[in-house]
């Protein structure tokens, strides 16, 4: 089983600021990377896959880089909409998430 | 668009048995991956089954001989047989799409429905 970290396990930003995210693999997933947003109460929604490639419709201040092991997600300018949990994944073998990244507003 | 509707879910003594279904609308389940995910209150996710459009099943070891997955092409929906239930299957269960030939990513999730394990 591949094991996903997520860090921080909480991250505080002010709006309008940047917010950088990162996820490690415990062993190369290649670019088998994904990321997800998720509301209170509402599921997960995808935002990138394949390490980098934006999902449709999602806003262009969302970006994914890394591959291997080592990964991140950066919000370039943090709208109010933007707070809320974001789990990494691979899909190199059988699925795993990370524990989760919140990011709230500082 | 594209829609999953999960429902079935509920309170439920441990050892019980519940089936969960999990509706399409949009696209064909039989075209593509689907998927149960879970997550536990206040958790993270955890994924727990896949049916593929050929047939192959897998599931997460934490739930391999008490659950079964399932698709009904007629009605376009994919099912989650859950038996031997205990406390650590309390969860909000996630129906979700693999597109084909994807690899396991999820694109699409439904709403989710609750499933409470407890006497």
């Amino acid at each position: 089983e591949i094991v996903m970290t997520q860090s921080p396990a909480t991250l505080s930003v002010s709006p309008g600021e940047r917010a950088t995210l990162s996820c490690r693999a415990s062993q190369s997933v290649s670019s088998h990377l994904a990321w997800y947003q998720q509301k209170p109460g509402q599921a997960p929604r995808l935002l990138i896959y394949g390490a980098s490639t934006k999902a449709t419709g999602i806003p262009a201040r969302f970006s994914g880089s890394g591959s291997g092991t080592e990964f991140t997600l950066t919000i370039s300018s943090l709208q109010s909409e933007d707070f809320a949990v974001y789990y990494c994944q691979q899909y190199n073998s059988w699925p795993s998430f990370g524990g989760g990244t919140k990011v709230e507003i500082k | 668009e594209v829609q999953l509707v999960e429902s079935g879910g509920g309170l439920i003594q441990p050892g019980g048995s519940l089936r969960l279904s999990c509706t399409a609308s949009g696209f064909t389940v039989s075209s593509n991956y689907m998927n149960w995910v879970r997550q536990a209150p206040g958790k993270g996710l955890e994924w727990v089954s896949i049916i593929y459009s050929g047939g192959s099943i897998y599931y997460a070891d934490s739930v391999k001989g008490r659950f079964t997955i399932s698709r009904d092409n007629s009605k376009n929906t994919v099912y989650l047989q859950m038996n031997s239930l205990r406390a650590e299957d309390t969860a909000v269960y996630y129906c979700a799409r693999t597109p084909y030939g994807s690899g396991n990513l999820f694109d699409y999730w439904g709403q989710g429905t609750l499933v409470t394990v407890s006497s």
